[in-house]
């Protein structure tokens, strides 16, 4: 079946401009998770959805980055006022309620210059 | 709150060769340790998981690893590399909360 996909594979913004990152996950997994990786690191948390509501956005850096998901299905990661440090490749997982094993997307590479 | 440290961010062995990726964690809680492959521009594969019982945990590829919470570790092997086996290891652990703590990773370089 399908993965999780993510859309667009790669972004290049400029400094100050807003972006939206999308993610589909797999179909009937319940959890969603979106992780940040910077270059020459392990994927950091930044929130997790169970269904429609954001079970733990401790994993955001700022105010600057909100998420949302109004299905329980897709899910839109937005980040205002982006910064050159907002690079990075972000990373979306989801899972079957109950489960803990993540299945990745290929992540969105996004620059901002 | 969980850590996770991967020792050596660059190991290299030769074709045929052991392969030994180091990962120590610390956790609150029982944790849950996972280790995932990331090929060049690619998400994360899912090698191989512990969550409870034996604690040889066998996964994809001929992969292995051994859950040893006396020493708080969960090292990462495969008797013979292939030069398939080329990427970046990134040993994780799930304790308190759903979320997972990934280690900065280890790349493993394969020589002919």
């Amino acid at each position: 079946g399908a993965g999780v996909s993510q859309t667009p594979s790669n972004k290049v913004t400029e400094k100050g401009k807003y972006v939206e990152l999308r993610c589909d996950p797999i179909s009937g997994h319940t959890a969603l998770y979106w992780y940040r990786q910077s270059l020459g690191q392990g994927p950091e948390f930044l929130i997790y959805f169970q269904g429609t509501g954001a079970a733990d956005d401790s994993g955001l850096p700022n105010d600057r980055f909100f998420a949302v998901r109004p299905e329980g299905s897709v899910s839109t990661l937005k980040i205002q006022r982006t910064e050159r440090g907002d690079s990075a490749v972000y990373l979306c997982a989801s899972s079957l309620a109950g489960e803990y094993e993540q299945y990745f997307g290929p992540g969105t590479r996004l620059t901002v210059t | 709150a969980q850590s996770v440290t991967q020792l050596g961010s660059h190991v290299s062995v030769s074709e045929g060769a052991l392969v030994l990726l180091r990962c120590n964690y610390s956790s609150s809680v029982p944790p849950y340790l996972f280790w995932y492959v990331q090929y060049p521009n690619q998400g994360l594969q899912l090698l191989l998981k512990y969550t409870t019982g034996a604690t040889l945990v066998k996964g994809i590829n001929g992969f292995e690893a051994e859950f040893k919470k006396s020493e708080t570790s969960f090292h990462l092997t495969k008797p013979s590399a292939h030069m398939s086996d080329a990427a970046e290891y990134f040993c994780a652990v799930k304790g308190a909360g759903n979320m997972l703590t990934f280690g900065g990773g280890t790349r493993l370089m394969v020589k002919p």
